[in-house]
Parts: structure tokens; C-alpha cells; sequence
């Protein structure tokens, strides 16, 4: 499939534990933050939201936590199995209305 | 409901010539955006579209183009294709423009045009 990203961080994770996934944002002024996975040969699949007037927002397995103190984002992902093994990447909406992404970050599930 | 689908999978183009690349959203959205992802830059905003108008422009040069037809679905146009155009195209499509945080407007991407400029 597609490269990604040849320098991206990775995170290795053993089947079942929890994962958390990082991500610093840099527009203060930004108002909506999203995450989001791609995995090989697929692009970006929406995972979970959130406003910036929240710190946190918790779907199926997922939890986003925002600090807009130190404009932080992240990613937790609980019992991570071998189907979460891909590249995660946080997007924030900037006050010109664009989504701006991340770099991305790796993560590997071992069984 | 069909997903957001692109068209060519993959290009293999050379330098100077130019390109066409096709999506068609998800049936009722029509916000369409284009991003381009490299290894080295990641996932960059090109431009996007709604009701056939484009609503925003990321930085990108002026050989890169795009237009959105009545039933939605998009075009983008490279120009003079550069050795530095290679990249994976995606687009991602929404009931209401990107800009709109309303529930349920999420952005769903296509699997992208993998152009390779030789």
C-alpha cells in the first residue's frame, strides 16, 4: 500500500494494552479538533471529535482529551488490538475554516 | 450508501504534462475537499468546493486548479507537472461545508489518486 510517512513516530503496543496517542496543535484560536486513522492503501477514516469549549470526549474504545492550556491533543485507545495498527492523525480547524493535520504518529499492535 | 470514490487509483505521469483527477462524493454531500499527502509534508489542504464554488484555497501554486459540477462530484487539474507533485490526492466530501462543526458533518475521504511524476 501507499507510504504514509517514512519518518513518522511510532508507538508499539501489545495486544490489549491501553494506547495513547499524542498530538500538539499550534493555533490557539482553533475551535475543533478531530482524529482520525489511515491505514495501508486507505485513506483517512474519521474516528472521533471534539470542541474546543470540551476536554474530553469518550466514543467506543476512544477518548480524546484537549488542554488548550498547553494547545495539547490526544488520542487514548483502550485493549488495543492488531485492527488499530495503523497511522493516526489529529486535524484542527483554524479560524480560517481549514482543517490543518498533524504529522501523524504510527502505531504497531503486536499479538 | 456508496463511499467517497476516486478515480484513477494511480497515475504515472512526466514532467510537463498535466493531469486530471475525479471524485465523486458521498451521495448528498456537497462540500468536496482536496488534500495532497507526502512522506515529507504530510496531509496538506489544496482547496475546497461547495455548490460549485470554490469556498477556500489552501497554499498551493496556481498550476493546481479544481472545479465541482451540479451533481457534486469534483475535479482537480494539475498543470506542468513537477518531479515534486508526486503524491497520494485525497479528497473528502461533507454534507455542509468543512467549516461547519454541526454534528454529523464529518469529512469522509476517499482511497486517493497515487500520482507518480517521472
Amino acid at each position: 500500500g501507499e507510504s504514509v510517512g517514512l519518518h513518522l513516530p511510532t508507538l508499539s503496543v501489545q495486544e490489549g494494552d491501553n494506547s495513547i496517542i499524542n498530538c500538539a496543535y499550534s493555533n490557539s484560536a482553533s475551535d475543533y479538533f478531530i482524529w482520525y486513522k489511515q491505514e495501508s492503501g486507505k485513506g483517512p477514516q474519521f474516528i472521533i471529535d471534539i470542541r474546543s469549549n470540551m476536554d474530553k470526549r469518550q466514543g467506543q474504545r476512544v477518548t480524546v482529551l484537549l488542554n488548550k492550556t498547553v494547545k495539547h491533543l490526544s488520542l487514548q485507545i483502550a485493549a488495543t488490538q492488531p485492527g488499530d495498527s495503523a497511522v493516526y492523525f489529529c486535524a484542527e480547524r483554524t479560524g480560517f475554516q481549514k482543517l490543518v493535520f498533524g504529522t501523524g504518529t504510527r502505531l504497531l499492535v503486536s499479538p | 450508501k456508496a463511499g467517497v470514490t476516486q478515480t484513477p487509483r494511480y497515475l504515472i505521469k512526466t514532467r510537463g504534462q498535466q493531469v486530471t483527477l475525479s471524485c465523486s462524493p458521498i451521495s448528498g454531500h456537497r462540500s468536496v475537499s482536496w488534500y495532497q499527502q507526502t512522506p515529507g509534508q504530510g496531509l496538506q489542504f489544496l482547496f475546497e468546493y461547495f455548490s460549485e464554488t470554490q469556498r477556500n484555497k489552501g497554499n498551493f501554486p496556481g498550476r493546481f486548479s479544481g472545479r465541482q459540477f451540479s451533481n457534486s462530484r469534483s475535479e482537480m487539474n494539475v498543470s506542468t507537472l513537477e518531479l515534486g507533485d508526486s503524491a497520494l490526492y485525497l479528497c473528502a466530501s461533507s454534507l455542509r461545508t468543512s467549516g461547519s462543526i454541526e454534528i454529523g458533518n464529518e469529512q469522509f475521504f476517499g482511497p486517493g489518486t497515487r500520482l507518480t511524476v517521472l
